[in-house]
């Protein structure tokens, strides 16, 4: 199993392009995610899903669009990215079944100038 | 709202030294997961912690569950470089509501 895969691994945009981070499991979770870390804040949550087709906000969502159309899949989109979403990236996939404990992919670190 | 404080922010010790990391909240949480993330990769699980009063033992790396389940703490014993690395606590509060905490970045010096 690949896990989690999460691609690009860098990202450099400008202000006020659109991008779209993607996430990939092959666990079969139902639950994925989507955090962003920035110095000395952990890791906050930006938009979650429950399923195929069920997306919720997290505690940071302004700015950032989310779709689960399939089970493995969990796109992050910026829609007019801005200089406050230069940050490391992490799609995280988990389970009920093993108490929400969370795969995390390897990350996208991505700079808007 | 940061729930999750975790001290200290840094440690830097020397190879065999032990240590302690917190982790506290004014929130209960039904359990409790510590990651250890190493630079340019994503977080990894080590242990998850259910029950009040819970210890779990991980080789070196002590993990306890406060008794009223809103605090952790993790201890490692003979500390060794490859316990370097950034600690996170989390707290799950059920249904998908895992909250992070800020973090304790550790270097150990051989």
């Amino acid at each position: 199993n690949a896990g989690v895969t999460q691609t690009p691994k860098f990202q450099v945009l400008k202000t006020g392009q659109s991008m779209t981070l993607q996430c990939a499991q092959d666990m079969n979770h139902e639950y994925m995610s989507w955090y962003r870390q920035d110095p000395g804040m952990g890791l906050r949550l930006i938009h979650y899903s429950v399923g195929a087709g069920i997306t919720d906000q997290g505690e940071v969502p302004n700015g950032y669009n989310v779709s689960r159309s399939t089970t493995e899949d969990f796109p992050l989109r910026l829609l007019s990215a801005a200089p406050s979403q230069t940050s490391v990236y992490f799609c995280a996939s988990s389970n009920r079944d093993r108490g929400y404990e969370q795969y995390f992919g390897p990350g996208t670190r991505l700079t808007v100038t | 709202t940061q729930l999750l404080e975790q001290s200290p922010q840094f440690l830097s010790i020397q190879e065999g030294e032990n240590l302690t990391v917190y982790c506290n909240s004014s929130s209960v949480f039904s359990s409790l997961q510590w990651y250890r993330q190493e630079p340019g990769e994503g977080p990894v699980l080590l242990v998850t912690v259910v029950t009040g009063g819970e210890v779990k033992k991980l080789k070196r790396l002590t993990f306890q569950f406060g008794d009223a389940r809103k605090d952790s703490s993790l201890h490692i014993t003979a500390a060794q470089p490859g316990d370097t690395g950034l600690y996170l606590c989390a707290g799950v509060k059920g249904y998908q509501k895992v909250t992070f905490g800020t973090g304790t970045k550790l270097q150990v010096i051989p």
